[in-house]
């Protein structure tokens, strides 16, 4: 089902810090996984992806986790920066493959410097 | 890479009025785009899949007869908001596929003000 929060989560951390964003989702048939990055008043910007078959994927900053057994998945951040401020939403396919995806509840980020 | 826009970035009308909105793929086909809703402070709830050459499929919950779709091309869908009552009031974002469906490229977003 899609997950819809009326107050979104908030995460401060202090300049140079690495964040950790969490996510829950339900689908247990989504078998790829997105993290995406809006910033006020823009479109989401996608960060990274993972698939079913990983359990762990490393960007440039960045590294979401995937635990199937417990539908959860996480958003690492390393040594986060005032421009990474913004409010992070994770995504699943539902095990679709046309593109369809559904919105976890987002998080709000806010590093201070 | 690829690119996707929206227009108007932003739309303020009166209550009872009709709005489009467009949503192009700059350079890419898409016979399929999303459109979702955006309440603020809050996440982004899907509100229908447009398929170019056939009627757009519609979540539950969303009126079709309120949001009207309209895939006019391979590089364009349309969303009218019609007649716009204030709790329509919010941020409206498409999306389209890249080559690999698991690509999504989102648009700027719209933000629809309904006095």
């Amino acid at each position: 089902g899609e997950s819809v929060g009326l107050h979104l989560p908030t995460l401060s951390v202090q300049e140079g810090d690495n964040s950790i964003i969490n996510c829950a989702y339900s689908n247990s048939a989504s078998d790829y996984f997105i993290w995406y990055k809006q910033e006020s008043g823009k479109g989401p910007q996608f960060i990274i992806d993972i698939r079913s078959n990983m359990d762990k994927r490393q960007g440039q900053r960045v590294t979401v986790l995937l635990n199937k057994t417990v539908k959860h998945l996480s958003l690492q951040i390393a040594a986060t920066q005032p421009g990474d401020s913004a409010v992070y939403f994770c995504a699943e396919n539902g095990g679709t493959s046309y593109g369809k995806l559904t919105f976890g509840q987002g998080t709000i980020l806010t590093v201070h410097p | 890479g690829a690119v996707v826009s929206q227009h108007p970035s932003w739309v303020i009308c009166k209550s009872g009025t009709s709005v489009k909105i467009e949503c192009r793929s700059l350079d890419f086909q898409a016979t399929t785009m999303f459109w979702y809703r955006q309440f603020p402070k809050q996440s982004l709830m899907l509100m229908a899949t447009s398929n170019e050459g056939s009627k757009a499929t519609y979540e539950q919950g969303v009126e079709k007869d309120k949001f009207l779709i309209n895939h006019a091309s391979l590089t364009l869908s349309t969303l009218t908001v019609t007649s716009a009552h204030p709790e329509d009031s919010s941020f409206y974002i498409c999306s389209a596929p890249g080559r690999s469906t698991d690509t999504q490229y989102f648009g700027p977003g719209t933000r629809l003000t309904v006095l």
